[in-house]
């Protein structure tokens, strides 16, 4: 079975620019939750979606956004990108969205 | 706002030496305290869940136990293969999933 898939794998942009990431979970996991590491340090909750309801959002701007869609894909938005971006982009699905995680390999954001 | 605090950031082992690596945390009611493992360049990898204090879990090298302040990965005789960074997270009970995670302890097994 395929675990998540992530795209792309990695990504160069410059300041100011706008960025998509791709996220597809788990075939009949309904809950999708976003993570940025930047090195050295753990996973940050971004948002999670169930049934394409957003169901919570972390501590980040609102230059950050996502949606699923109705075959549960999700992907990321980031709008007006700052050096400070910079990260590993992580994908988690889950079955219910309460019980453990299943991350896809990231996409590493590098923003020049 | 929950807190996940780990120690040591890195720890050094030659093969067959047991240790432990801890994991404090401050949650608003816990649903769920984790254990993964993260490989350079990869993703988190599930290994644990523990629920309630006095909880223990076990998976070959690993066994994970729980208290209420605190979470412990006990590693005994561990490999080369044992090497990665290890990550704890809580779950707080509530209506989404927003797993904080901790810094991680950075694991080097010596042949």
């Amino acid at each position: 079975d395929a675990g998540v898939t992530q795209s792309p794998t990695h990504l160069i942009k410059t300041r100011g620019q706008h960025v998509t990431l791709r996220c597809s979970p788990i075939s009949g996991h309904k809950s999708v939750s976003w993570y940025q590491q930047v090195l050295g340090q753990g996973p940050q909750f971004i948002f999670q979606y169930y049934e394409k309801e957003e169901r919570g959002r972390g501590n980040f701007p609102d230059r950050f956004s996502a949606r699923q869609f109705p075959n549960y894909s999700s992907e990321l938005n980031v709008n007006a990108l700052l050096l400070g971006d910079s990260a590993l982009y992580l994908c988690a699905s889950s079955g219910t969205g309460f019980e453990k995680l299943f991350f896809g390999s990231g996409t590493q954001l590098s923003v020049l | 706002e929950d807190q996940v605090t780990q120690s040591p950031e890195a720890l050094r082992l030659q093969e067959g030496e047991s240790s432990s690596l801890n994991c404090s945390y401050t949650v608003s009611g816990l649903r769920g305290l984790f254990w993964y493992r993260q490989d350079p360049g990869k993703g988190p990898e599930f290994l644990f869940t523990l629920y309630s204090a006095g909880e223990e879990k076990e998976k070959e090298r690993l066994k994970a136990t729980l208290t209420k302040k605190e979470s412990f990965l006990h590693i005994t005789a561990p490999k080369p293969e044992d090497s990665a960074t290890y990550l704890c997270a809580v779950q707080p009970s509530g209506g989404y999933q927003k797993v904080t995670f901790g810094t991680g302890t950075k694991l080097q097994v010596i042949p």
